[in-house]
């Protein structure tokens, strides 16, 4: 069973609605990350969060350590928002990742 | 500000050849990680230097890999010989502070071993 599991695998959405990608995990965490991987290839944090709720714009991530689980919801969908996001916690230094949920937003 | 730089961006070769993949962390973040994406696995580390020492080499996937951190600027992840099992995104990443600092990418390296 893997460390880190992510649903929905793929995700399409029609421009405008609100998204939402779940992440649970099974170690011990000091921080769980949310990064963005556009089709480009390149890998960006969005989150770093160890308790509570964080708002940036139009993302929001949440989490639970008692229930080991994480969101990240997007409000009013964009096409640009079209892109893989991975969940990965710190249980040491180190990052363990989800496989990722791409989401595709149509206009 | 510089992010981390990784180079090449993209490699192809055959098998047998040795690679070389480098990268140069964002200048006063002393952890670095060497990352590797495929299709079939993911994301998996490789290998993460704290303070040019390596920590957790757990991720190395034999002896064919070695990775260097000479000095707090530099690193090197190095294939000898590639296989074509090795082809895949090689991400270099680096950080400031303990574990509760976010992680800097690179754009990675795409390696394809003919």
């Amino acid at each position: 069973k893997n460390e880190v599991e992510q649903s929905p695998q793929n995700l399409t959405a029609q421009e405008g609605e609100f998204i939402t990608i779940n992440c649970s995990y099974s170690v011990g965490i000091s921080a769980l990350h949310w990064l963005q991987q556009h089709p480009g290839g390149g890998i960006v944090s969005l989150f770093m969060l160890s308790s509570g709720k964080k708002k940036h714009g139009r993302l929001i991530a949440t989490i639970n350590i008692q229930e080991k689980h994480s969101s990240l919801h997007i409000t009013a969908s964009h096409p640009r928002d079209s892109a893989v996001y991975i969940c990965a916690v710190s249980p040491r230094g180190n990052l363990i990742f989800g496989k990722g949920t791409k989401l595709s937003v149509k206009p | 500000d510089a992010g981390v730089i990784q180079s090449p961006r993209h490699e192809v070769t055959e098998m047998g050849q040795e690679v070389t993949l480098r990268c140069k962390p964002i200048s006063g973040h002393n952890s670095l990680f060497w990352y590797r994406q495929t299709m079939m696995r993911g994301l998996e580390l490789l290998i993460y230097f704290n303070n040019n020492v390596p920590i957790d080499d757990s991720g190395m996937p034999e002896d064919r890999f070695s990775a260097k951190m000479p000095n707090a600027s530099f690193s090197t992840l190095k294939i000898q010989p590639s296989e074509p099992r090795d082809s895949a995104v090689y991400f270099c990443a680096s950080r400031t502070g303990t574990g509760n600092q976010p992680q800097h990418f690179g754009d990675g390296t795409r390696l394809s071993i003919l």
